[in-house]
């Protein structure tokens, strides 16, 4: 199946700091990603859609101010988490879908990225 | 607002047991319907991927059912091995591309 690749895969911060995660696909080209925050033994809940060339959709409850996300190609969305503090501490998994595929292809994931703030 | 509700929360079998997942969603007017695995601190790995004009899908050991009508959705894992353990996660779409997830089954094969 297609690769979604996301990097880094674990990161530790201090407090205040500003971290950026990268979510690519390999083999594909996705218009659309999105980025998802994972509680320990918690379901997956979506933060935002990140859409090529415009603005990030999020959800309702998260901070566009915090979690920052750029979609500056077809192959490339990142999520900069600002000024973190402990409780952003997560996993974070990106998805993407193949453009071609439409809006009922297939999603594949990331292999996420956990987030540790001191 | 779709909501999806996976049954049951965790399952322990011994290997070589035949198992059955289910998955339940609120709002029946959906494309698709997906089935996940996640391993410990790992993304997740997409297993099936049901069609809405489906009934199944299969892949070697693991067939997924859809009934769109009554909202459910079955993960059928037979002759079950140690490294099926793992969460299984179920999702469907909401609107044109979000999409939902369970609160996954929880799966442990003793050997």
């Amino acid at each position: 199946g297609a690769v979604v690749s996301q990097h880094p895969s674990w990161v530790i911060c201090k407090s205040g700091t500003s971290v950026k995660i990268e979510c690519r696909s390999l083999d594909f080209q996705a218009t659309t990603m999105f980025w998802y925050r994972q509680f320990p033994k918690q379901s997956l809940m979506l933060m935002a859609t990140s859409n090529e060339g415009s603005k990030a959709t999020y959800e309702q409850g998260v901070e566009k101010d915090k979690f920052l996300i750029n979609h500056a190609s077809l192959t490339l969305s990142t999520l900069t988490v600002t000024s973190a503090h402990p409780e952003d501490s997560s996993f974070y998994i990106c998805s993407a879908r193949d453009s071609q595929g439409g809006n009922t292809g297939e999603l594949f994931f990331g292999e996420g990225s956990r987030l540790t703030v001191l | 607002k779709q909501e999806v509700t996976q049954i049951p929360a965790a399952l322990s079998v011994p290997e070589g047991e035949n198992l059955v997942l289910n998955c339940s969603f609120t709002d029946s007017a959906i494309y698709n319907l997906q089935w996940f695995r996640q391993d410990p601190g790992k993304g997740l790995t997409s297993l099936l991927l049901i069609q809405s004009s489906q009934r199944e899908q299969t892949s070697g050991r693991l067939n997924a059912s859809l009934d769109k009508s009554s909202g459910r959705s079955t993960l059928y894992i037979a002759a079950s091995q140690p490294g099926d353990s793992a969460t299984y996660l179920c999702a469907v779409p909401q609107g044109a591309q979000k999409l939902v997830f369970g609160q996954g089954t929880r799966l442990t094969i003793n050997p």
